[in-house]
């Protein structure tokens, strides 16, 4: 169970295009989802956080309108990169966050990750 | 403010030697504390986690972990490494509701086996 998935898992764009990424739970709904960027031999760093029906809470930093989330139901949450730079190249990971209530758990169970180029 | 230090950035350890990976907290009330694998390439896997009750968890592919609140540990062990364990290792904290259920993650430590 908890499990997560990504797609696509590799895309390669031209500057100046959008790119679309999927997260999906397939065997829980999710309430939450977050997503993360990681940079080679980094950690990962949080970008946003992705609320069913509502608007995502972004990080300092992040450019909401270039990291555009959709989280549209309680499986699928989308990070859409518009206007594509070489410097937005990058490994992102999406997770969705299981609650619990009764066992008192709360854990983020995370995706594959996709890998971003842009030429 | 939350965050997690992992002092070692790389470790390299022989095939069925032990192993233990630090992990230092800052947390100002009781945390919840996550190990996760990542291969290269790829998401990461939970390994196991704290919320409460005994300090000492047991987690997947035969790692542990032990709580010590008054060293604001999580060192995760392995009694006997397999070369299938190389990855990166990461420690995250987190704590229970409104923006307080955010991870932070620790920097990550390399594990290395040789044959």
């Amino acid at each position: 169970g908890a499990v997560v998935s990504q797609h696509p898992s590799r895309v390669i764009c031209k500057s100046g295009t959008s790119v679309k990424i999927e997260c999906r739970s397939l065997d829980f709904q999710a309430t939450t989802m977050f997503w993360y960027r990681q940079f080679p031999k980094q950690s990962l760093m949080l970008m946003a956080t992705s609320n069913e029906g509502s608007k995502a809470t972004y990080e300092q930093g992040v450019e909401k309108d270039k990291f555009l989330i959709n989280h549209a139901s309680l499986t699928l949450s989308t990070l859409t990169v518009t206007s594509a730079h070489p410097e937005d190249s990058s490994f992102y990971i999406c997770s969705a966050r299981s609650q619990h209530l009764m066992g008192f758990t709360d854990t983020q169970y995370f995706g594959p990750g996709t890998r971003l180029t842009v030429l | 403010a939350q965050s997690v230090t992992q002092p070692d950035i790389h470790i390299t350890v022989s095939e069925g030697a032990s192993l233990e990976l630090r992990c230092n907290y800052s947390y100002g009330a009781t945390p919840y504390l996550f190990w996760y694998v990542q291969s290269p390439g790829q998401g990461l896997q939970l390994l196991l986690k704290y919320f409460s009750g005994d300090t000492l968890v047991q987690g997947i592919k035969g790692f542990e972990a032990e709580f010590k609140r008054s060293q604001s540990s999580f060192n995760l062990r392995k009694p006997s490494v397999h070369w299938s364990d190389a990855a990166e290792y990461f420690c995250a904290v987190g704590g229970v509701g409104g923006s307080n259920y955010k991870l932070t993650f620790g920097k990550g430590t390399l594990l290395t086996v040789n044959p």
